[in-house]
């Protein structure tokens, strides 16, 4: 089945050290997004790439960055994580982009935990 | 700033009775308007969606929402619901802004527990 898959399900960071989220997908779509959720909590778009056009939310803070090296796969990375930023990290994806809009699909999510 | 309000952080329901879970959003343009769910160690799966026309959409599980443009509401129902409908709901909103066209802003979520 076509699908987003996010690896590893949980992560646990200390704080301060770098760590790197991934997401992948089987579905070819264009666009892919990060959000964060916290606990009870909406999740937040933190920004997506259209094709290769990365476009950041204006309160994304700059601790928080990412990558997508090809159109399957997209990496959040966090430079120095805080207490803060223990979240659970979504990773979606849809077909299409800007100006127009269509279904996101929504991987597992990773559950991070930082110490 | 747009945001999306879920009228009910928890709602508690025994089986067979109906369910209206209420979503308001903030934006006076025009929206694409959707509610996700979540079921318990599983990842978010869209319920339905509205684009354009009739304004009562239906979606999986006997699941169906109003759009009402006036009320900038999009509240979903369900005549009669089942334990499985347990789950977390989201109430999201595609705000059609130029040059943003990805943006998906989620409500808070309603947490529905339904008793057997």
């Amino acid at each position: 089945d076509a699908m987003v898959i996010q690896n590893p399900r949980y992560q646990v960071t200390q704080f301060g050290k770098p760590v790197t989220l991934s997401c992948s997908q089987t579905l070819n779509h264009n666009v892919m997004y990060w959000y964060q959720q916290k606990s009870s909590q909406a999740p937040k778009l933190l920004f997506h790439y259209y094709d290769k056009d990365f476009n950041n939310e204006a309160d994304t803070p700059d601790n928080f960055q990412s990558r997508r090296p090809n159109t399957s796969f997209c990496f959040l990375d966090i430079r120095s994580p805080g207490l803060g930023d223990a979240a659970m990290y979504l990773c979606a994806t849809s077909r299409g982009g800007q100006g127009t809009y269509n279904e996101q699909f929504f991987g597992p999510g990773t559950r991070l935990t930082v110490l | 700033a747009q945001s999306v309000s879920q009228h009910n952080h928890h709602v508690i329901l025994s089986e067979a009775a109906s369910l209206e879970l209420g979503c308001n959003y903030s934006y006076g343009g025009t929206v694409n308007l959707f509610w996700y769910v979540q079921y318990p160690g599983q990842h978010l799966q869209l319920l339905l969606k509205y684009f354009s026309g009739d304004p009562l959409v239906k979606g999986i599980k006997g699941f169906e929402a109003e759009f009402i443009k006036s009320k900038f509401s999009f509240n979903l129902r369900k005549p009669s619901v089942q334990w499985s409908d347990t789950a977390e709901y989201f109430c999201a909103v595609n705000p059609l802004i130029y040059n943003q066209g990805g943006k998906l802003i989620f409500g808070q979520g309603t947490e529905l527990s339904v008793k057997p």
